[in-house]
């Protein structure tokens, strides 16, 4: 079974660019959650999502950042007008549909560094 | 503020040491999941634990689940170098939702 997949694993981006970043969750789970981590520090909730529904975005930033799944293909993260306090690795997890307790298995994650 | 307290921060020990991780929250977790992450690479599920007072054992490593479901340790034995990790707890409030990490314990085990 493959497991969670995110491309690409390493973007760079100048300052002002978009930067789009994939997750395909793993066969069977239709959860999807966005976290983020900087150096020295745990991962950050971002966002949570299912099939066409953004469940809690509570973690987003206000401006810049969006989130989708659509019924067909990965889920996107777009930041858009990047800016270098975005650089940080951005993982996505996913998780089954009815699960009995929360466990959620993560990417490999993409690397994002704004010059 | 950080839910989940995680000490220490860092340890770095001597092969066949034994080493204790805790993770400590002011808050009621419905579960506790402990990861490990490798540099460069995403967080690796090691354990979920859901009942209070559970513990739970994988190999040499063992994982508790305190009684009031508000903490957490992670126990290792004779630790090996393989062991060498990020080790990161994360709380979950409900069955679906977000998890609340700690920031983590750097472990180094040196041969």
């Amino acid at each position: 079974n493959a497991g969670v997949m995110q491309n690409p694993r390493h973007l760079v981006r100048r300052r002002g660019q978009e930067a789009r970043l994939r997750c395909s969750p793993m066969k069977g789970h239709s959860h999807v959650y966005w976290y983020r981590q900087l150096p020295e520090e745990g991962l950050k909730f971002m966002v949570y999502l299912q099939k066409e529904n953004i469940i809690d975005e509570s973690g987003m930033p206000k401006e810049r950042f969006s989130a989708e799944f659509p019924k067909e293909g990965p889920s996107i993260l777009r930041i858009q007008q990047v800016v270098r306090g975005d650089s940080a690795a951005y993982f996505c997890a996913s998780s089954p549909r009815s699960p009995g307790i929360n466990e959620q298995f993560f990417g490999p994650g993409t690397r994002l560094t704004v010059l | 503020t950080q839910l989940l307290e995680q000490s220490p921060q860092f340890l770095s020990i001597q092969e066949g040491e034994n080493l204790t991780v805790y993770c400590n929250s002011s808050s009621v977790f419905s579960s506790l999941q402990w990861y490990r992450q490798e540099p460069g690479e995403g967080p690796v599920l090691l354990v979920t634990v859901v009942t209070g007072g559970e513990v739970k054992k994988l190999k040499r490593l063992t994982f508790q689940f305190g009684d009031a479901r508000k903490d957490s340790s992670l126990h290792i034995t004779a630790a090996q170098p393989g062991d060498t990790g990020l080790y990161l707890c994360a709380g979950a409030r409900s069955t679906l939702g977000r998890l609340y990490f700690g920031r983590g314990t750097q472990l180094t085990v040196w041969p």
